[in-house]
Formats: structure tokens, C-alpha cells, sequence
């Protein structure tokens, strides 16, 4: 079993929606929670960071972070086309000061096509 | 201006071979890394390195050789490549405190014919 489960898609979606990607992972030392988005071709591009639970919104995405679950979720409100990408998660136990050397744990990511 | 570059950014050669992938970052940032994404896109960590010191090494074959001559630049030297090593190479880089996010660059994809 991997260390960070996500759906892979691919996701279509009609431009307007509300987009939900999730995460699920089994490590309890995690406890930095990122998202990313990678179009096709180029690098992960940061989109959202939170540390441990809670909410963290910014613009039209919401992430969200429930550590007793074990489960992580990004939301995309009227979504667009050029948010079609496939959606990375990230996840890491902290610095090399806590011992966590910063490795980013990632989930396979999810293809999002949004369609006009 | 390009916060995290890679060279080159294609990069095909014959089984045997030995290669070598640039990167420098301008961010001023005390940590990097390489991460090898395959083709069902899953992202895995290979190394890091902070202040030219390697903190992280994730089981990579020994032809798999990281330097880093400044905490600028980290580059991947890869000897007798083989087939499976087909994959599109991340550097990526982060400040050097508790769990910050990475930065990545464009990607170099390797495929080894």
C-alpha cells in the first residue's frame, strides 16, 4: 500500500463546477500538506501549503486538512478550462531540524479536464 | 527570470551512456533535490542535498551520482544508463525550515534508447 492514495481520474468536468480532489495517506508523522498543479510537459507548480488540520483558502481553490482521517482535500470553485491539469498532493513530516530531511511524499495526482 | 533551471531539458541517448542534468536555483534557498517521475506520473524523491550536504538518498542505483558545488547548484551524473531509467528528471528546491514547500523546475525528459 503506498503512503499517499489518489484517485488518478482522468476527472471532466463542465466549466462552471465545483471540483473535489482528495487525498488519503497512512503516515501520522506527516504533518505538511501541500497541493500541486502540473500541466502537461511542465514542472509542479505550488498551489496551496497548509500545516496540519484545518482550512486554508485562497482565490477559487479551498484546501482542506483532516489529520484524525488521515484525508486531505482540495476544492476548485467555477472551475475553468485552463484549470485542466493533472493535481499532485504532497505531503511531508517536517524539516531535517524534526527529522523529516523535507521529503515530499507525493500521491500519483489526478487528471482534471475541464470542458467549455 | 527562472527561479529553478535544469539542462537540458530533453535529453536522448543510447543504453551504456553516461549523462549529466544541471540545475541551479536563484532563490536563495539552503535545500534541493531530484525527484524522477515516471510515466504513470508518479513523482519519488532520489536525493537531497542541503548546503552541499546529502540529507536524503532513496535507494538509487550507485550510477546515480548527485553533486552539489555550491547550495546553488545541483547537478545528476548518471553512469551506464539502462532503459528503466527512461523518466523525466525534477530539480527542485526549498528554504531550509520546517516542512517548506519545493519548488521545481521545467523538467528534463531522459529517454534512453
Amino acid at each position: 500500500q503506498k503512503e499517499v492514495e489518489q484517485d488518478p481520474g482522468p476527472l471532466s468536468v463542465p466549466e462552471g463546477a465545483i471540483v473535489s480532489l482528495n487525498c488519503t495517506y497512512s503516515n501520522s508523522a506527516f504533518q505538511y500538506f501541500m497541493w500541486y498543479r502540473q500541466y502537461s510537459r511542465k514542472g509542479p507548480e505550488l498551489l496551496m501549503y497548509t500545516y496540519s488540520s484545518g482550512n486554508k483558502e485562497d482565490g477559487r481553490f479551498t484546501a482542506q486538512v483532516d489529520k484524525s482521517s488521515k484525508y486531505i482535500s482540495l476544492f476548485i470553485r467555477d472551475s475553468q478550462p485552463s484549470d485542466s491539469a493533472t493535481y499532485l498532493c504532497a505531503m511531508s513530516a517536517g524539516s531535517i531540524l524534526t527529522g523529516g530531511g523535507n521529503k515530499l511524499t507525493f500521491g500519483t495526482g489526478t487528471q482534471l479536464k475541464v470542458e467549455l | 527570470d527562472t527561479a529553478v533551471s535544469q539542462t537540458p531539458k530533453y535529453l536522448v541517448t543510447q543504453m551504456g551512456n553516461d549523462k549529466s542534468i544541471k540545475c541551479e536555483q536563484n532563490l536563495g534557498h539552503d535545500t534541493m533535490y531530484w525527484y524522477k517521475q515516471d510515466s504513470k506520473k508518479f513523482l519519488k524523491i532520489m536525493f537531497s542535498y542541503n548546503n552541499k550536504e546529502l540529507i536524503i538518498n532513496e535507494t538509487v542505483p550507485n550510477r546515480f551520482s548527485p553533486k552539489s558545488p555550491d547550495k546553488a547548484h545541483l547537478n545528476l551524473h548518471i553512469n551506464s544508463l539502462e532503459l528503466g531509467d527512461s523518466a523525466v528528471y525534477f530539480c527542485a528546491s526549498s528554504r531550509d525550515t520546517g516542512g517548506t514547500e519545493a519548488f521545481f523546475g521545467q523538467g528534463t525528459r531522459l529517454t534512453v534508447v
